[in-house]
């Protein structure tokens, strides 16, 4: 069975600072791996997404992620937060065995104070 | 194009009565799944279907019951409803590389 653990509920950081958003992964076979954002409110938006190929993936808002097989990670990270960037982020990972569906972490909310 | 489409959009209930919650796609997509949202949990996986005809359960499948009889639809029914199954509701279409979200359905149940 699939599971995703998101360390840390509560991220703040200053506007300007890096961001990183943890995320940990485990899966009996090749996963899918996915970044989603949700603002108060709203639905939720995909950021970035792992399949096959590059480890390193680029998404919206100046936003990647990498892929790290060896420590089934797949950490959120952006180089210099805005004060938009405040929401709501999920990690989730599906795989074929679940008929591609989503099993989400519990999110962690990003603060960004001035 | 619209993608995926839920209704209601909003939707009270009082314990113990049921109700189908719609959801349509018209990407011809074989994968589809419902999920609820509550503070503090994410969103849990509640049913899936693989293709028409195919359901499995997901996460908190109990008191849900689910059908695939087109590639477009996958209805969500709840039998006899709680006040535990206040949620927001989102049903999701995929290609498998990707999922397309619905807008949501906030249910409360009194």
């Amino acid at each position: 069975a699939q599971s995703v653990t998101q360390l840390g509920s509560h991220v703040s950081v200053s506007e300007g600072a890096l961001v990183l958003l943890r995320c940990n992964y485990s899966s009996s076979v090749p996963p899918y791996l996915f970044w989603y954002v949700q603002y108060p409110n709203q639905g939720l938006q995909l950021l970035l997404k792992y399949t096959t190929g590059a480890t390193l993936v680029k998404g919206i808002n100046g936003f990647e992620a990498e892929f790290k097989k060896s420590e089934t990670s797949f950490h959120l990270t952006k180089p210099s937060a805005h004060m938009s960037d405040a929401a709501e982020y999920f990690c989730a990972v599906s795989d074929k065995n679940s008929g591609y569906a989503l099993n989400f972490g519990k999110g962690t909310s990003l603060l960004v104070t001035p | 194009n619209a993608g995926v489409t839920q209704t209601p959009k909003f939707q009270v209930l009082k314990t113990g009565q049921s109700m189908t919650l719609q959801c349509a796609q018209d990407m011809n997509h074989e994968y589809m799944s419902w999920y609820r949202q509550d503070p503090g949990m994410g969103l849990r996986l509640i049913h899936y279907s693989v293709g028409a005809g195919i359901t499995d359960q997901g996460e908190v499948p109990n008191g849900y019951n689910v059908s695939r009889s087109t590639t477009e639809d996958f209805p969500l029914r709840l039998l006899s409803a709680a006040p535990s199954q206040t949620s927001v509701y989102f049903c999701a279409s995929s290609d498998r590389y990707e999922q397309y979200f619905g807008p949501g359905t906030r249910l409360t149940v009194t």
